[in-house]
């Protein structure tokens, strides 16, 4: 079945503008989760939604990060003001977990690669 | 969670085993070892996880000792097509939450 998409592929924006980027899960994950990973360097978590909620957003580095996920599916990162620091590739990555024992496995999508100028 | 050691690169040749030892000294009771596999321009993918003993699917082997202190992510006969960064997670249990990702291993191999 399709995996996770993520929208635009590559974005190139300049210093101070807003931006969003889209995430839409394997159809049925309840679970949705937004990394950014820099060069070189591993997947950093961002937030989490359990369903329509962000059950943990403390991965948001400031209050120019913001992501919402209104109909418990679709998800998108926005971001105020972009900085030259926030040039990365965000991921995104959905789960289905219905409990008991064992781990949520996370599926991620391909990434959006942001630079800002 | 506890924190995962491995080693930054390694190299090898078209056709031999290669082994990924982790290290995760403080992994609590309730904790999974988790391997994801990433090429370069793609998100992460998972290829196996372990609690205990040995595991084993159609990409790879997982060693995990009783102490479980550390783990050995196994890759019989690699080709080029293996190249890529391999990363060891310890996962909570029975939970959703975030990975915790390290810089993981740059496996490259060779012809």
């Amino acid at each position: 079945g399709a995996g996770v998409s993520q929208t635009p592929s590559n974005k190139v924006t300049e210093k101070g503008k807003y931006v969003e980027l889209r995430c839409d899960p394997i159809s049925g994950h309840t679970a949705l989760y937004w990394y950014r990973q820099s060069l070189g360097q591993g997947p950093e978590f961002l937030i989490y939604f359990q369903g329509t909620g962000a059950a943990d957003d403390s991965g948001l580095p400031n209050d120019r990060f913001f992501a919402v996920r209104p109909e418990g599916s679709v998800s998108t990162l926005k971001i105020q003001r972009t900085e030259r620091g926030d040039s990365a590739v965000y991921l995104c990555a959905s789960s289905f977990f219905s409990g008991g024992a064992g781990t949520d496995t996370q599926y991620f999508g391909p990434g959006t690669r942001l630079t800002v100028l | 969670l506890a924190k995962t050691t491995q080693p930054i690169s390694m190299d090898s040749y078209e056709g031999q085993e290669v082994n990924i030892t982790c290290s995760h000294n403080n992994i609590a009771t309730n904790d999974y070892i988790t391997w994801y596999q990433q090429f370069p321009s793609q998100g992460p993918r998972f290829i196996i996880q372990g609690y205990k003993t040995k595991v084993t699917n159609e990409v790879a082997s997982l060693f995990i000792p009783a102490d479980r202190k550390s783990s050995t992510l196994s890759l019989p006969r690699v080709s080029l097509s293996d190249t890529a960064v391999y990363y060891c997670l310890v996962v909570r249990g029975s939970t959703l939450g975030r990975l915790y990702f390290g810089r993981g291993t740059q496996l490259t191999v060779w012809p």
